[in-house]
């Protein structure tokens, strides 16, 4: 299977700013990476696809990026509702899942 | 949009079983990949298995395979996970999931596996 590694496991931050997770795979996704949003208590939320795809609905200051091997999330003005757990997933092989960014708003 | 609603999780022995349902409603549900997702306690999430459109072909994680078996109904609307040889380790919030064009985009509510004696 392979493997995705997400950094920062944890970040904390202030409204406003800007934030950048990061996941890297053991291999090549050629953009099927997927990047998740949850919240205590609920499923988790689609943001991006294919990369850098923003669903519908999700705030334009979500976006992705990145290639082969290391993809990026970021929010370019935190808000206090962004306050969640990441996960990127990759669908390029079976699917395996980072192992999670907690945001936390200062 | 779409809804999936699970049922069936609840407390189990080791070594026990448990069949997991979930129904689909407001989209087309016999040209949908499915997939189950869970969650341990406090974890992340970990991909469980695959069922093509038509039930032609599966896949399962490692750590299931040979123990889970999935399957759906198209008539209705319904995917399963049929668990067998269950461990503590399966304890989990298990997820239904629909994918689209190879994203996980509509997700249920989950429902919770305890396997404990």
């Amino acid at each position: 299977d392979i493997q995705m590694t997400q950094s920062p496991s944890s970040l904390s931050s202030s409204v406003g700013d800007r934030v950048t997770i990061t996941c890297r795979a053991s291999e090549n996704l050629y953009t099927y990476l997927n990047w998740y949003q949850q919240t205590p208590g609920k499923a988790p939320k689609l943001l991006i696809s294919a990369a850098s795809s923003l669903q519908d609905g999700v705030p334009s200051r979500f976006s992705g990026g990145g290639s082969g091997t290391n993809y990026t999330l970021t929010i370019s003005s935190l808000q206090p509702e962004d306050s969640a757990t990441y996960y990127c997933q990759q669908s390029y092989a079976r699917p395996t899942f980072g192992q999670g960014t907690r945001l936390e708003i200062k | 949009e779409g809804l999936l609603v699970e049922s069936g999780g609840g407390l189990v022995q080791p070594g026990g079983s448990l069949r997991l349902s979930c129904a689909a409603s407001g989209f087309i549900f016999s040209t949908s990949r499915m997939h189950w997702v869970r969650q341990a306690p406090g974890k992340g999430l970990v991909w469980v298995s695959r069922i093509e459109t038509d039930g032609s072909s599966t896949n399962y994680a490692d750590s299931v395979e040979g123990r889970f078996s999935i399957s759906r109904d198209n008539a209705k609307d319904t995917v399963y996970l049929q668990m067998n040889s269950l461990r503590a380790e399966d304890t989990a919030l298990y997820y239904c999931v629909r994918e689209s064009l190879r994203d996980f985009d509509l997700w249920g509510q989950g429902t919770l596996v305890t396997v404990s004696s």
